[in-house]
Protein backbone atom coordinates (compact mmCIF):
# COMPACT_ATOMS: atom_id res chain seq x y z
CA UNK A 1 0.00 0.00 0.00
CA UNK A 2 1.45 3.13 -1.23
CA UNK A 3 2.27 6.07 1.60
CA UNK A 4 1.47 9.60 1.92
CA UNK A 5 3.40 11.46 -1.50
CA UNK A 6 4.08 14.99 -1.09
CA UNK A 7 5.14 16.91 -4.19
CA UNK A 8 7.38 18.46 -4.83
CA UNK A 9 9.46 17.34 -1.60
CA UNK A 10 12.12 20.87 -2.29
CA UNK A 11 10.68 24.40 -3.59
CA UNK A 12 12.75 28.14 -3.32
CA UNK A 13 10.55 31.00 -4.05
CA UNK A 14 10.94 34.79 -4.29
CA UNK A 15 9.06 36.99 -1.60
CA UNK A 16 5.37 38.01 -3.26
CA UNK A 17 5.01 34.60 -5.11
CA UNK A 18 2.51 32.21 -4.40
CA UNK A 19 3.05 28.46 -3.81
CA UNK A 20 0.80 25.07 -4.38
CA UNK A 21 1.72 21.98 -2.62
CA UNK A 22 0.36 18.47 -3.03
CA UNK A 23 -0.18 15.75 -0.94
CA UNK A 24 -1.88 12.52 -1.90
CA UNK A 25 -3.16 10.43 1.12
CA UNK A 26 -2.95 6.51 1.56
CA UNK A 27 -5.87 4.79 -0.82
CA UNK A 28 -8.95 5.01 0.72
CA UNK A 29 -8.20 7.68 3.62
CA UNK A 30 -10.68 10.43 3.59
CA UNK A 31 -9.15 12.84 6.07
CA UNK A 32 -6.21 15.01 5.04
CA UNK A 33 -4.75 17.65 7.40
CA UNK A 34 -1.49 19.90 6.86
CA UNK A 35 1.08 21.25 9.29
CA UNK A 36 3.81 23.72 9.17
CA UNK A 37 6.77 22.98 11.00
CA UNK A 38 9.53 25.50 11.65
CA UNK A 39 12.56 25.21 14.28
CA UNK A 40 11.25 25.03 17.70
CA UNK A 41 7.71 25.18 16.84
CA UNK A 42 6.74 22.09 16.62
CA UNK A 43 3.73 21.15 14.29
CA UNK A 44 1.07 23.99 13.95
CA UNK A 45 -2.18 23.09 12.25
CA UNK A 46 -3.10 24.39 9.40
CA UNK A 47 -6.48 22.95 8.44
CA UNK A 48 -7.87 19.66 7.95
CA UNK A 49 -10.49 18.64 4.88
CA UNK A 50 -12.57 15.45 5.10
CA UNK A 51 -15.05 14.59 2.16
CA UNK A 52 -13.91 17.88 -0.13
CA UNK A 53 -14.60 20.63 2.88
CA UNK A 54 -12.55 22.45 4.86
CA UNK A 55 -13.66 20.80 8.84
CA UNK A 56 -10.72 23.06 11.05
CA UNK A 57 -8.45 25.87 10.56
CA UNK A 58 -5.76 26.95 12.53
CA UNK A 59 -4.35 30.05 13.39
CA UNK A 60 -2.94 31.18 9.82
CA UNK A 61 -3.75 34.54 7.98
CA UNK A 62 -6.01 33.93 4.85
CA UNK A 63 -3.08 33.70 2.52
CA UNK A 64 -3.21 30.14 3.27
CA UNK A 65 -5.74 28.41 1.63
CA UNK A 66 -6.66 24.57 0.58
CA UNK A 67 -8.48 22.29 -1.09
CA UNK A 68 -9.49 18.67 -1.70
CA UNK A 69 -10.90 17.04 -4.61
CA UNK A 70 -13.24 14.20 -4.72
CA UNK A 71 -10.03 11.62 -4.61
CA UNK A 72 -9.37 12.97 -1.15
CA UNK A 73 -6.12 14.33 -2.69
CA UNK A 74 -5.56 17.89 -1.17
CA UNK A 75 -3.37 21.01 -2.17
CA UNK A 76 -2.78 23.96 -0.33
CA UNK A 77 -1.70 27.17 -1.74
CA UNK A 78 0.32 30.38 -0.06
CA UNK A 79 -0.11 33.39 -1.75
CA UNK A 80 1.77 36.82 -1.50
CA UNK A 81 4.73 34.52 0.12
CA UNK A 82 6.56 36.01 3.34
CA UNK A 83 10.50 34.77 4.46
CA UNK A 84 8.69 33.64 7.78
CA UNK A 85 6.81 31.20 5.68
CA UNK A 86 10.19 29.44 4.97
CA UNK A 87 9.41 25.80 6.33
CA UNK A 88 8.21 21.82 6.02
CA UNK A 89 4.68 21.70 5.19
CA UNK A 90 3.60 18.38 6.20
CA UNK A 91 0.54 16.64 4.95
CA UNK A 92 -1.46 13.85 7.13
CA UNK A 93 -3.92 11.87 6.33
CA UNK A 94 -6.21 9.36 8.10
CA UNK A 95 -9.06 7.05 7.70
CA UNK A 96 -11.63 9.42 8.91
CA UNK A 97 -12.02 12.52 11.29
CA UNK A 98 -11.79 10.37 14.96
CA UNK A 99 -8.64 7.82 13.31
CA UNK A 100 -6.76 7.01 16.18
CA UNK A 101 -3.62 7.24 13.62
CA UNK A 102 -2.18 9.52 11.16
CA UNK A 103 0.06 8.86 8.48
CA UNK A 104 2.60 11.52 7.46
CA UNK A 105 3.97 12.27 3.96
CA UNK A 106 7.59 13.14 3.95
CA UNK A 107 7.20 16.82 3.25
CA UNK A 108 7.48 19.71 1.14
CA UNK A 109 10.87 22.48 2.42
CA UNK A 110 9.86 25.52 1.14
CA UNK A 111 12.70 28.19 1.54
CA UNK A 112 11.48 31.95 0.32
CA UNK A 113 14.18 34.00 -0.26
CA UNK B 1 -8.33 26.70 22.26
CA UNK B 2 -5.72 23.74 22.54
CA UNK B 3 -2.48 23.56 24.04
CA UNK B 4 0.27 21.00 24.98
CA UNK B 5 3.29 21.57 27.42
CA UNK B 6 5.82 19.11 26.75
CA UNK B 7 9.90 19.26 27.63
CA UNK B 8 12.11 20.67 24.78
CA UNK B 9 15.02 18.16 25.44
CA UNK B 10 15.78 15.37 27.50
CA UNK B 11 19.27 13.32 27.65
CA UNK B 12 19.82 9.98 28.57
CA UNK B 13 22.31 7.14 28.14
CA UNK B 14 21.80 3.69 25.93
CA UNK B 15 20.14 0.77 28.02
CA UNK B 16 18.27 3.13 30.11
CA UNK B 17 15.03 4.12 30.96
CA UNK B 18 13.39 7.78 29.79
CA UNK B 19 9.94 9.24 30.51
CA UNK B 20 8.52 12.38 28.77
CA UNK B 21 5.96 14.28 30.19
CA UNK B 22 3.03 15.83 28.29
CA UNK B 23 0.05 17.89 29.46
CA UNK B 24 -2.58 19.38 27.82
CA UNK B 25 -5.40 21.67 27.70
CA UNK B 26 -8.52 21.10 25.36
CA UNK B 27 -11.89 20.20 25.24
CA UNK B 28 -14.37 17.97 24.19
CA UNK B 29 -10.81 15.29 24.53
CA UNK B 30 -10.85 12.55 21.91
CA UNK B 31 -7.44 10.99 22.94
CA UNK B 32 -3.72 11.92 23.49
CA UNK B 33 -1.16 9.95 20.63
CA UNK B 34 2.68 10.43 20.59
CA UNK B 35 4.82 10.49 17.50
CA UNK B 36 8.53 9.76 16.81
CA UNK B 37 10.61 12.18 13.90
CA UNK B 38 13.88 11.50 12.90
CA UNK B 39 16.03 14.39 11.73
CA UNK B 40 14.58 15.39 7.84
CA UNK B 41 11.99 12.39 8.13
CA UNK B 42 8.17 11.94 8.24
CA UNK B 43 6.50 11.99 12.26
CA UNK B 44 5.47 8.36 12.86
CA UNK B 45 2.54 7.45 14.91
CA UNK B 46 3.99 5.13 18.04
CA UNK B 47 0.63 5.23 20.60
CA UNK B 48 -2.52 6.50 21.63
CA UNK B 49 -4.48 6.48 24.55
CA UNK B 50 -8.18 7.66 25.03
CA UNK B 51 -8.73 6.12 28.49
CA UNK B 52 -7.07 5.85 31.47
CA UNK B 53 -4.32 3.66 31.72
CA UNK B 54 -0.77 2.44 30.94
CA UNK B 55 -0.91 0.80 27.04
CA UNK B 56 2.44 -1.10 26.21
CA UNK B 57 3.80 -1.67 22.65
CA UNK B 58 7.32 -3.58 22.86
CA UNK B 59 9.58 -1.04 24.72
CA UNK B 60 7.54 1.69 24.34
CA UNK B 61 4.76 2.51 26.78
CA UNK B 62 2.46 5.35 27.20
CA UNK B 63 0.05 6.44 30.09
CA UNK B 64 -3.03 8.79 30.35
CA UNK B 65 -4.51 10.80 33.17
CA UNK B 66 -7.75 12.08 31.95
CA UNK B 67 -8.28 13.24 35.15
CA UNK B 68 -5.11 15.60 35.35
CA UNK B 69 -4.95 16.36 31.65
CA UNK B 70 -1.85 14.27 31.72
CA UNK B 71 0.03 11.35 29.74
CA UNK B 72 3.73 10.19 29.27
CA UNK B 73 5.79 8.30 26.83
CA UNK B 74 8.20 5.73 28.44
CA UNK B 75 10.62 4.20 26.64
CA UNK B 76 12.76 1.50 27.79
CA UNK B 77 16.05 0.13 26.79
CA UNK B 78 17.02 2.81 25.29
CA UNK B 79 18.91 2.25 22.05
CA UNK B 80 21.13 5.04 20.03
CA UNK B 81 18.07 4.50 17.40
CA UNK B 82 15.90 6.42 19.79
CA UNK B 83 17.39 9.64 19.47
CA UNK B 84 14.69 11.69 17.71
CA UNK B 85 11.93 14.11 18.49
CA UNK B 86 8.84 12.64 20.27
CA UNK B 87 5.36 14.87 20.03
CA UNK B 88 2.45 14.31 21.87
CA UNK B 89 -0.74 15.10 20.09
CA UNK B 90 -4.14 15.53 21.22
CA UNK B 91 -7.60 15.17 19.62
CA UNK B 92 -9.96 17.21 20.71
CA UNK B 93 -11.86 20.68 20.80
CA UNK B 94 -14.65 21.63 18.04
CA UNK B 95 -14.14 19.16 14.93
CA UNK B 96 -11.85 16.90 16.77
CA UNK B 97 -8.29 18.40 15.23
CA UNK B 98 -5.10 17.06 16.07
CA UNK B 99 -2.72 19.77 17.45
CA UNK B 100 0.88 18.09 18.33
CA UNK B 101 3.23 19.62 21.28
CA UNK B 102 6.25 21.79 20.25
CA UNK B 103 8.24 18.24 20.55
CA UNK B 104 10.99 16.80 22.73
CA UNK B 105 14.21 16.31 21.35
CA UNK B 106 15.75 13.25 22.98
CA UNK B 107 19.23 12.55 22.56
CA UNK B 108 20.66 9.10 23.62
CA UNK B 109 24.50 9.25 24.83
CA UNK B 110 26.93 5.65 24.43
Amino acid sequence: KAGVTQTPRYLIKTRGQQVTLSCSPISGHRSVSWYQQTPGQGLQFLFEYFSETQRNKGNFPGRFSGRQFSNSRSEMNVSTLELGDSALYLCASSVDREATEAFFGQGTRLTVV
Amino acid sequence: GQSLEQPSEVTAVEGAIVQINCTYQTSGFYGLSWYQQHDGGAPTFLSYNALDGLEETGRFSSFLSRSDSYGYLLLQELQMKDSASYFCAVRGGVGGKLIFGQGTELSVKP
